[in-house]
This record gives C-alpha cells, sequence and structure tokens, in this order.
C-alpha cells in the first residue's frame, strides 16, 4: 500500500492567483497521477508526472495552466495558475502500488 | 481509449436493504478497483478486482473479466454507506496501461 498527504486539503483563492497543491508519498514511485473532480462529475486525469522527465499531459490540459514538478520519486506538486471561478473542483494525486491510492484531496474554490 | 459506464446513476436505499452496483468496461483491463468516495471527497479504496470475487465485511465485489462487467454488493446498508461510489479500470488495447479511467459513479443515499 502507499500513504499519500497531500495539502492543502481546501482553499478558497482569489481569480488571477495560483494555487500550488503538494503530494508527499510514503515510499519511492515512478510515477505519480494528478486528476481533476469538477462538481458533481467523475474524475479525470490531467496529467502524470515522471521523476526527471516532463510531465505527459492529457488531452484539454497544458502546462502553463497546470505545471507540474516531480523532483524526487516522493514528491511532486501541482499549480493551478491564473485561476478562474471555472477552476473550483477537486484535485487529487495518485500513485499505483500494484493498485491505486489517493491523496485526500484538494477542494479549491475560486472567487 | 477505454470506457467505462456504470448503473444506476442513483439509488436511494432504506437502512438495512442490499443493493447491487454495476460497472462495464469496453476493454480487456489489467486493472478494476471499486472506491467509494466520501462527502468530504476523499476516495476510500474498497476492492482491487481485475478478476474474480473479493469480500471484505458487509461488501463484496465480483469481476467476469471475460464479459467486461464488474458488481459491488453493499448487504444490510448503513447511512454511512452514503456517498458516491466509482468503479475506475485501467488497460485496453489503445490506451495507458497504467493511468485509469473512472465510471462516472454511482450516487448512493441510505436513509435511517
Amino acid at each position: 500500500s502507499a500513504v499519500i498527504s497531500q495539502k492543502p486539503s481546501r482553499d478558497i483563492c482569489q481569480r488571477g492567483t495560483s494555487l500550488t497543491i503538494q503530494c508527499q508519498v510514503d515510499s519511492q514511485v515512478t510515477m505519480m497521477f494528478w486528476y481533476r473532480q469538477q462538481p458533481g462529475q467523475s474524475l479525470t486525469l490531467i496529467a502524470t508526472a515522471n521523476q526527471g522527465s516532463e510531465a505527459t499531459y492529457e488531452s484539454g490540459f497544458v502546462i502553463d495552466k497546470f505545471p507540474i514538478s516531480r523532483p524526487n520519486l516522493t514528491f511532486s506538486t501541482l499549480t493551478v495558475s491564473n485561476m478562474s471561478p471555472e477552476d473550483s473542483s477537486i484535485y487529487l494525486c495518485s500513485v499505483e502500488v500494484a493498485e491505486a491510492f489517493f491523496g485526500q484531496g484538494t477542494r479549491l474554490t475560486v472567487v | 481509449g477505454i470506457q467505462v459506464e456504470q448503473s444506476p446513476p442513483d439509488l436511494i436505499l432504506q437502512e438495512g436493504a442490499n443493493s447491487t452496483l454495476r460497472c462495464n468496461f469496453s476493454d480487456s483491463v489489467n486493472n478494476l478497483q471499486w472506491f467509494h468516495q466520501n462527502p468530504w471527497g476523499q476516495l476510500i479504496n474498497l476492492f482491487y478486482i481485475p478478476s474474480g470475487t473479493k469480500q471484505n465485511g458487509r461488501l463484496s465485489a465480483t469481476t467476469v473479466a471475460t464479459e467486461r462487467y464488474s458488481l459491488l454488493y453493499i448487504s444490510s446498508s448503513q447511512t454511512t454507506d452514503s456517498g458516491v461510489y466509482f468503479c475506475a479500470v485501467s488497460g485496453g488495447s489503445s490506451g495507458s496501461a497504467r493511468q485509469l479511467t473512472f465510471g462516472s459513479g454511482t450516487q448512493l443515499t441510505v436513509l435511517p
């Protein structure tokens, strides 16, 4: 199994600002995944983060809006840049150790 | 990519009732998981079940990989079972073997 500490758990941000979300894993993992869950919707993969290389983004998500860092095998950050109310969502990080485990999620509200 | 459909979208039960949630997927999978999302948004792992049957207390799950579906059974439901249940899979012949694709979820409400 894997234990993931994600923070912040929630935040309320002004439009036009940026928020960085952090995920710390209790073991070394090759890939970390970032998901977005818009209100009332399912989870959608934003990007896959490998240590030592650029993140791979899914269709509809771009690096300028969602820059990701992966400085080592236990840590990753996702930044939501130049936020608008449409970015209000739950953001979750995940790792796969045989099965997928998720952080607690970050509930973001943009006003 | 792989498609995942869950049914029913909404389910309302009286406490003590049993229920069955279904997940259909469009391609072969190497991972299938069931999650419960609590009201705070946290995803709780219920089952890792790409094939076969597992049970954990009042919950059990069965995946028939050859027929591309999985079922989650909840017996003697409790109000604390309320929330959204997600099925998620990875695999398929054209998509990534690692990333999960989520179904749209089943919103379960258990009434006291």
